[in-house]
């Protein structure tokens, strides 16, 4: 089955620094989601895209996906406090025995120290 | 309303006990899942319902038993547990289950077996 490759694996850095993560994988994607998890609660989404190619903002969120639709990074721009969470790529793909499966990268954990 | 709600937030029980988990969409989604989620690691897949019907199980345990009375409801019975079970199980919904959907997930139910 398909497998993503999600680094780094931790990120500890000082507010309002920029944070880029990134996941990698052999298969190609059809979607990537990017969700952040805190401590106790489900994953929220934060960005979707659909398309090779794809720039997405939301807020100081940007996600792109990319043209060979194998990756996929998201950058934090000005980082505060309330960014600390575990970030999560993960990939839907159509076709074989995984049709309609959601494929989660390993998390990255992000400390920001104030 | 983005909101898919789970009930109980938490739950400890022991091994020889019968318990339910519950989950509610009001959405519209079609497709309602299941995942189990250790600390610190990515959710795992166990059950996708499409039109509510079984789609997917995921070897699931036959000690975790899946029901979705209707399109906004879903249930996760569960029975004879073991210690290894516990963990956060969330549960998800999308518009319908092609692989190009976003999923939303609940904040989950913190599952202790003793």
């Amino acid at each position: 089955g398909q497998q993503l490759n999600q680094s780094p694996q931790s990120m500890f850095i000082q507010e309002g620094e920029d944070v880029s993560m990134n996941c990698t994988s052999s298969s190609i994607f059809n979607t990537w989601l990017w969700y952040k998890q805190e401590p106790g609660e489900g994953p929220v989404l934060l960005i979707a895209l659909y398309k090779a190619g794809e720039l997405t903002s939301n807020g100081r969120l940007t996600a792109q996906f990319g043209i060979t639709r194998k990756d996929s990074f998201l950058n934090i721009s000005a980082s505060i406090p309330s960014d600390v969470g575990i970030y999560f790529c993960a990939g839907l793909y159509a076709g074989g025995t995984s049709y309609g499966k959601l494929t989660f990268g390993q998390g990255t954990i992000l400390t920001v120290h104030p | 309303d983005t909101e898919v709600t789970q009930t109980p937030k938490h739950l400890v029980m022991g091994m020889t006990n019968k318990k339910s988990l519950k989950c509610e969409q009001h959405m519209g989604h079609r497709a309602m899942y299941w995942y189990k989620q250790k600390a610190k690691k990515p959710p795992e897949l166990m059950f996708v319902y499409s039109y509510e019907k079984l789609s997917i199980n995921e070897s699931v345990p036959s000690r975790f038993s899946p029901e979705c009375p209707n399109s906004s409801l879903l249930n996760l019975h569960l029975h004879a547990l073991q210690p290894e079970d516990s963990a956060l199980y969330l549960c998800a919904s999308s518009y319908s289950d092609r692989p190009n959907e976003k999923l939303f997930f609940g904040s989950g139910t913190q599952l202790s077996v003793l």
